[in-house]
C-alpha cells in the first residue's frame, strides 16, 4: 500500500523559506517511472500543480514558480523535499504530495496523495 | 507552458441530470488528460486518465472523451454524491481552473 506524508511548518512569515517534506512508504523512487510531486489548493481557490521528481531525477517545474521552488529526493529515507523562498501571504494553502508515474510504465495521473499539509503565510 | 481553460467555473444540476464539463488545452495534448473529484477537506481523486478510461473503481456514470485541445467529462446520471469540484489536468502538470458542482 502506498502512503504520503507531508510534514513542515504551519505558518511562516513573508519573506521566508518554506520546506516541505514528504516521507513515503509502499514503492521506491528508484523504480522505473514513478514521479513524487507537490500540488496545492489555496483557500477557496483551485488546485496548482508545482513540481515534480522523478526516479531518474528529472525535475519538473511550474512555469509560474520555478525561480522559487526547488525538489529533491533522498531515496536512501524514502522522502522527497519542497523548498519555496520568498513565501508571501497568496501562498497560503494546503500543500499535497503526490505520487504518479509516467508512460510507458503506466498511465499519467496522480494515483495516490498524501493528506495534505495546510500552511499559513502571515507575519 | 500548457494552460487548461475549464468551463464552467460552476454549475448546478437536479439529481438525475446528465452533466457535462469541458476543458480545453492551449496546446496539443494528444490524449493525455486527466479528470479529478475533490470533495471539501479531502484530496483530490483520479476519475479519469488518458482522456477516456476509468480509473479502477470509479462508477461508470462517469465518463470522458476528447483528444488533441478538447475535451469533455460528462456524468450521465447526478448523484448527491457527486457534489464537489472537478479539476482538468494535462499529462501530469497544470490543472484546470476547477468546476464547482452543486444539487439544486
Amino acid at each position: 500500500q502506498i502512503t504520503l506524508k507531508e510534514s513542515g511548518p504551519t505558518l511562516v512569515k513573508p519573506t521566508q523559506t518554506l520546506t516541505l517534506t514528504c516521507t513515503f512508504s509502499g514503492f521506491s523512487l528508484i523504480t522505473s517511472g514513478v514521479g513524487v510531486g507537490w500540488i496545492r489548493l489555496p483557500p477557496g481557490k483551485a488546485l496548482e500543480w508545482l513540481a515534480l521528481i522523478y526516479w531518474d531525477d528529472d525535475k519538473r517545474y511550474s512555469p509560474s514558480l520555478r525561480s522559487r521552488l526547488t525538489i529533491t529526493k533522498d531515496t536512501s529515507k524514502n522522502q522527497v523535499v519542497l523548498t519555496m523562498t520568498n513565501m508571501d501571504p497568496v501562498d497560503t494553502a494546503t500543500y499535497f504530495c503526490t505520487h504518479s508515474r509516467v508512460p510507458p510504465y503506466s498511465h499519467y495521473g496522480v494515483d495516490v496523495w498524501g493528506q495534505g499539509t495546510t500552511v499559513t503565510v502571515s507575519s | 507552458d500548457i494552460q487548461m481553460t475549464q468551463s464552467p467555473s460552476s454549475l448546478s444540476a437536479s439529481v438525475g441530470d446528465r452533466v457535462t464539463i469541458t476543458c480545453q488545452a492551449s496546446h496539443d495534448i494528444s490524449k493525455y488528460l486527466n479528470w479529478y473529484q475533490q470533495k471539501p477537506g479531502k484530496a483530490p481523486k483520479l476519475l479519469i486518465y488518458d482522456a477516456s478510461n476509468l480509473e479502477t473503481g470509479v462508477p461508470s456514470r462517469f465518463s470522458g472523451s476528447g483528444s488533441g485541445t478538447d475535451f469533455t467529462f460528462t456524468i450521465s446520471s447526478l448523484q448527491p454524491e457527486d457534489i464537489a469540484t472537478y479539476y482538468c489536468q494535462q499529462y501530469d502538470r497544470g490543472f484546470g481552473q476547477g468546476t464547482r458542482l452543486e444539487i439544486k
